[in-house]
């Protein structure tokens, strides 16, 4: 079995600002590890993946993730928050097999 | 590269009625998913194909959904009768395959509001 766990469903930061999104994982094998992001009215867009190869995966737009096995974590950051940035974003594990998702966490930036 | 396409992009119903929602996954890709997106939620799966033979349909509820995929490429999911309840954005996907290939694309997604 595998489940995901976004920590805070609402996020809000000033532009310029850190973008820091909180995921944890539970996977009885390796995971593979995305984040996508959804803006209103469309479907899923993958930002970025980890696939057991670097533990720091970059981007798109960027952003990048940190896999953490002792931890269990999978967060996502950006240094410097745009207004584009404002959307919905969701953590997603997989075990080769079944595509999992968290509940989502939606992001404001403020001007 | 095209991506997945879905339609329609919208649909209202009255409850009670039925409703039927199409996707063309990405060429060559053997794996594709209907996922169920209700409002504030993360995406929920309902069925999973591996080329035309279902692999996962645990979250299905067979009792009124119920989905095909032909010949391994398109597919369309079926409501009947449609539950206020379902009113939600269902979500088409498809990947190349299992493993490090699960990485899903998405199609837009089809609005549904059963009123």
């Amino acid at each position: 079995a595998q489940s995901v766990t976004q920590l805070g469903s609402h996020v809000s930061v000033s532009e310029g600002a850190l973008v820091l999104l909180r995921c944890n994982y539970s996977s009885s094998v390796p995971p593979y590890l995305f984040w996508y992001v959804q803006y209103p009215n469309q479907g899923l867009q993958l930002l970025l993946k980890y696939t057991s190869a670097a533990t720091l995966v970059k981007g798109i737009n960027g952003f990048e993730a940190e896999f953490k096995k002792s931890e269990t974590s999978f967060h996502l950051t950006k240094p410097s928050a745009h207004m584009s940035d404002a959307a919905e974003y969701f953590c997603a594990v997989s075990d080769g097999y079944k595509l999992s998702f968290g509940a989502g966490t939606t992001v404001t930036v403020r001007a | 590269e095209a991506g997945v396409a879905q339609s329609p992009r919208y649909k209202i119903i009255e409850k009670r009625q039925s409703v039927a929602f199409w996707c063309n996954p990405i060429s060559g890709h053997a794996t594709l998913y209907w996922y169920q997106q209700i409002l504030g939620q993360g995406p929920k799966l309902l069925i999973q194909f591996q080329n035309n033979g279902v692999v996962d349909d645990s979250q299905l509820p067979k009792d009124r959904f119920s989905a095909e995929r032909l010949k391994g490429v398109d597919s369309t999911l079926k409501i009947q009768p449609a539950k206020l309840e379902d009113s939600a954005v269902y979500l088409c996907a498809s990947s190349l395959g299992q493993g490090r290939n699960t990485e899903a694309f998405f199609g837009q997604g089809t609005r549904l509001t059963v009123v």
